[in-house]
């Protein structure tokens, strides 16, 4: 059964860039499509975006578009998460997700906390 | 954007009670919706998909229904390990819109 695993939690200043890693543990990533969701303390999760990894067709969520930027690495098994000009906002936990319509697989989440 | 209103927000409930909570989309999306469960501190847990189908391994006791843009999630006997926060997720068309989330509480 296919594990996915993901970088530990960060802080950062507003302005700056986080990149959140989602590893593949007992499978390949190559023939997935890996969604990648957030969620504040307390809101409901919101989607960021998905990235079809064997085709490489990337979709962002227009709120997103031009902070975040999803990629993959077929050779490691690892989809990776980028969003920049971080503001107080961006505060959530960020989850990669197996699927790109309903959600099978989940990583454990990745707490990213902007604070000056 | 697709929005996604459940109700309630929360509710109490008792071992073995039938729980049924509801998700209204603002507008058509056929059977693209898919229902999560999430613990407290965990990530989403999705129950099912379709609507209707029930995704393996996860117990009988869920079920979903449709009746035009309106979506229900039923546990037609309650366990312990139920008690969580459930959300419903539209997939019809982008940007996926997830609702604001029902609380089962004890």
């Amino acid at each position: 059964q296919v594990q996915l695993v993901q970088s530990g939690s960060e802080v950062k200043k507003p302005g700056s860039s986080v990149k959140v890693s989602c590893k593949a543990s007992g499978g390949s990533l190559s023939s997935f499509t890996i969604t990648w969701v957030r969620q504040a303390p307390g809101q409901r999760p919101e989607w960021m975006g998905k990235i079809t990894v064997p085709l490489d067709i990337v979709k962002y969520a227009q709120k997103f578009q031009g902070r975040v930027t999803l990629t993959a690495d077929k050779s490691t098994d690892t989809a990776t998460m980028i969003l920049t000009s971080l503001r107080f906002e961006d505060t959530a936990i960020y989850y990669c997700a197996r699927g790109g319509d309903w959600m099978t697989i989940w990583g454990q989440g990745t707490l990213v906390t902007v604070s000056s | 954007d697709i929005q996604m209103t459940q109700s309630p927000s929360s509710l109490s409930a008792s071992v073995g009670d039938r729980v049924t909570i509801t998700c209204r989309a603002s507008q058509g999306i056929g059977y693209s919706l898919a229902w999560y469960q999430q613990l407290p501190g965990k990530a989403p847990h999705l129950l099912l998909y379709a609507a209707s189908e029930l995704e393996t391994g996860v117990p009988s006791r869920f079920g979903g229904s449709r009746s035009g843009t309106d979506y229900t999630l039923t546990i037609s006997s309650l366990q312990p390990e139920d008690f969580a926060t459930y959300y419903c997720q539209q997939y019809n068309s982008s940007p996926l819109t997830f609702g604001g989330g029902t609380k089962v509480e004890i």
